[in-house]
């Protein structure tokens, strides 16, 4: 079964730019999530999707993010325009159930310059 | 707030030598527990998880936890350590109810092994 797969894997863009991240889930997962660990500190929850869905999305930044889940498979996460905060490392997960056993992915290191 | 406290951010253990990562959570009520394992290149892996019941729990690649409520605490442990345990490892709660996918990460700790 594969795992949780992100891409790009690493993104270097200027400030102003937009950046698309894709995250495909473990077949079958309908909750997706997205984190990000900003450099020196915690990991921290962006949004969960069940299907397509946006179940919570407490977590977002502000309306320069923009997550996406179209038919439930795959998500991608918009950032546009960047800033230079926006650098980290973003994460999915997924699970087939609400809690309990969310599998990462390997991340995508995004540094914004 | 709720919050997740790991207390070191970096541990140097020789190999063979017991290790225990220490993690203390703010919370209103229990939550669940979970430590993750990150290696280099590498997602994040559940190495065990606290729901209920038996307040120590056995997990992947011979790592334990035990729960202590009254101490508010959830410390990882292993009796004798590998130099391929040489990794970051994260401390999480996760609500029970609710949002069921906000789980809150320390800061993590991050384990180098010494031959």
């Amino acid at each position: 079964e594969a795992g949780v797969t992100q891409f790009p894997s690493h993104s270097v863009i200027e400030k102003g730019q937009t950046v698309t991240l894709r995250c495909d889930p473990i077949s079958g997962h309908d909750n997706l999530y997205w984190y990000r660990r900003v450099m020196g500190k915690e990991i921290k929850f962006l949004l969960h999707f069940v299907k397509e869905s946006k179940q919570d999305e407490s977590g977002m930044p502000n309306n320069r993010f923009l997550a996406e889940r179209t038919g439930g498979t795959y998500s991608t996460l918009k950032v546009q325009p960047a800033e230079l905060e926006d650098s980290g490392v973003y994460f999915c997960a997924s699970s087939s159930l609400g809690l309990g056993e969310q599998y990462f992915g390997p991340g995508t290191r995004l540094t914004v310059t | 707030a709720q919050s997740v406290t790991q207390p070191d951010i970096h541990i140097t253990v020789s190999e063979g030598a017991s290790l225990e990562l220490r993690c203390n959570y703010s919370y209103g009520a229990t939550p669940y527990l979970f430590w993750y394992v990150q290696s280099p290149g590498q997602g994040l892996q559940l190495l065990l998880k606290y729901f209920s019941g038996d307040t120590l729990v056995q997990g992947i690649k011979g790592f334990e936890a035990e729960f202590k409520r009254s101490q508010s605490s959830f410390n990882l442990r292993k009796p004798s350590v590998h130099w391929s345990d040489a990794a970051e490892y994260f401390c999480a709660v996760g609500a029970r109810g609710g949002s069921q996918g906000n789980l809150i990460f320390g800061k993590g700790t991050k384990l180098s092994v010494k031959p």
